[in-house]
């Protein structure tokens, strides 16, 4: 079993709201990843945890937050957003055993965020 | 900084044909390399895996690797209209690293 699950499938917010992402996985990957993909454009990378601590901050501005409860769950702690950040954001997941060449990334379904 | 390049397409084949998708990358100390299927509207869904020079074949699709050329490409045979999509590489240094996606190659089969 490679799946990953999100929820919501869709999010439409207003700039002064506060939400949240959430993905899980149970598998027993221990990386865990949030990218942005904006329309006809490739993923980017926001966020990579490592045995449920942060690694990786792409330079990602402090209106998103992430947040590793345990190694099944990453959440996406959203608030202030700008119009600009509505994109499909995307959850993976992968063993993320350092040094480990065969570290396939499983992609969630994404939740599609619209920011009014 | 780590780059990697498709060419965007539309690329399109006659249905049956082989269809070659091609990616360069820039990071030499690139470890894994995939090819990832991506429809409209839907998320990346792993086609192909590769982390050794030459070739690797799974049932339609081969994935073939040049470390020294730093090229990757990927070969679909007996092409379906199914097959249709944005393909993406992306590359990363293994263990928990984030990947590096090109923009994608659209790929039209024509019936």
């Amino acid at each position: 079993d490679t799946e990953v699950t999100q929820t919501p499938k869709h999010l439409v917010m207003g700039m002064t709201n506060k939400k949240s992402l959430k993905c899980e996985q149970h598998m027993g990957h221990r990386a865990m990843y949030w990218y942005k993909q904006k329309a006809k454009k490739p993923p980017e990378l926001m966020f990579v945890y490592s045995y449920e601590k942060l690694s990786i901050n792409e330079s990602v501005p402090s209106r998103f937050s992430p947040e590793c409860p345990n190694s099944s769950l990453l959440n996406l702690h959203l608030h202030a957003l700008q119009p600009e950040d509505s994109a499909l954001y995307l959850c993976a997941s992968s063993h993320g055993v350092a040094g480990f060449r065969t570290d396939t990334q499983y992609f969630g379904p994404g939740t599609r965020l619209t920011v009014l | 900084q780590k780059e990697v390049e498709q060419n965007s397409g539309p690329l399109s084949v006659p249905e049956g044909a082989i269809a070659s998708l091609n990616c360069t990358y820039s990071d030499r100390g690139s470890q894994s390399f995939f090819w990832y299927r991506q429809y409209s509207g839907k998320s990346p869904e792993l086609i192909m895996f590769i982390y050794s020079n030459g070739d690797k074949e799974d049932g339609r699709f081969t994935a073939q690797l040049n470390k020294a050329s730093q090229y990757v490409s990927l070969l679909i045979r007996d092409s379906q209209p199914s097959d249709s999509a944005t393909y993406l590489c992306a590359v990363g240094r293994g263990g928990a690293d984030g990947l590096t996606f090109g923009k994608g190659t659209h790929l039209i089969i024509q019936p």
